[in-house]
């Protein structure tokens, strides 16, 4: 059974980082392009970026809003994908989740909550 | 950056109606395009891929259609369960976006 699971967030002020993580089983995780996605308090989904797997270059593209704040990184021998977010904002409060699709069908995690506030 | 514009924003309907929700983009994306479902509480769903692809499991009262900008996701009888909001996402260009969600409401 394919399962994602975020960690780490929780409260951070203003200025502050955190590093979520996103623990993979399931699947071949290395071949695997994962992505983050956010969702703030009754809004809509927001693309936050996507790393591809390391045979597809590893590269990394972000939307503009987190680019240059936030890096997305993979440890394959973990199975774990990651996100640090630096300088963070108000307007990042969100829920961040990972996601995969993987042939037809799509995975996504349950979410990490992370809420940016003095 | 391709905006995706969804409309309408609520659709009030019966079960057992059928529902035509719309998806826009602001520039082609091709076939790139998926739909998701999302209940309160929930993480999104994986409904369509590639404009037109069923995911697993899905069943097929739901179907997506177009190419470049235009672009539908169909229900065709609403089930109980099928009331929620729904997202186009597109992947085709970098970075990816989403749409701003239809809710789909039970009149």
């Amino acid at each position: 059974e394919v399962q994602l699971v975020e960690s780490g967030g929780g409260l951070v002020k203003p200025g502050g980082s955190l590093r979520l993580s996103c623990a993979a089983s399931g699947f071949t995780f290395s071949n695997a392009w994962m992505s983050w996605v956010r969702q703030s308090p009754g809004k809509g989904l927001e693309w936050v970026g996507r790393i591809k797997s390391k045979a597809d270059g590893g590269t990394t593209d972000y939307a503009a809003p987190v680019k240059d704040r936030f890096t997305i990184s993979r440890d394959d021998s973990k199975n774990t994908l990651y996100l640090q977010m630096n300088s963070l904002k108000t307007e990042d409060t969100a829920v961040y989740y990972c996601t995969s699709r993987l042939g037809a069908t799509g995975y996504w995690g349950q979410g990490t909550l992370v809420t940016v506030s003095s | 950056e391709i905006v995706l514009t969804q409309s309408p924003g609520t659709l009030s309907l019966f079960p057992g109606e059928r529902a035509t929700l719309s998806c826009r983009a602001s520039q082609s994306v091709s076939s790139y395009l998926a739909w998701y479902q999302q209940k309160p509480g929930q993480a999104p769903r994986f409904l369509i891929y590639d404009a037109s692809s069923r995911a697993t499991d899905i069943p097929d009262r739901f179907s997506g259609s177009g190419s470049g900008t235009d672009f539908t996701l169909t229900i065709s009888r609403l089930e109980p369960e099928d009331f929620a909001v729904y997202y186009c996402h597109q992947y085709g260009n970098s970075p990816q976006t989403f749409g701003q969600g239809t809710k789909v409401e039970i009149k």
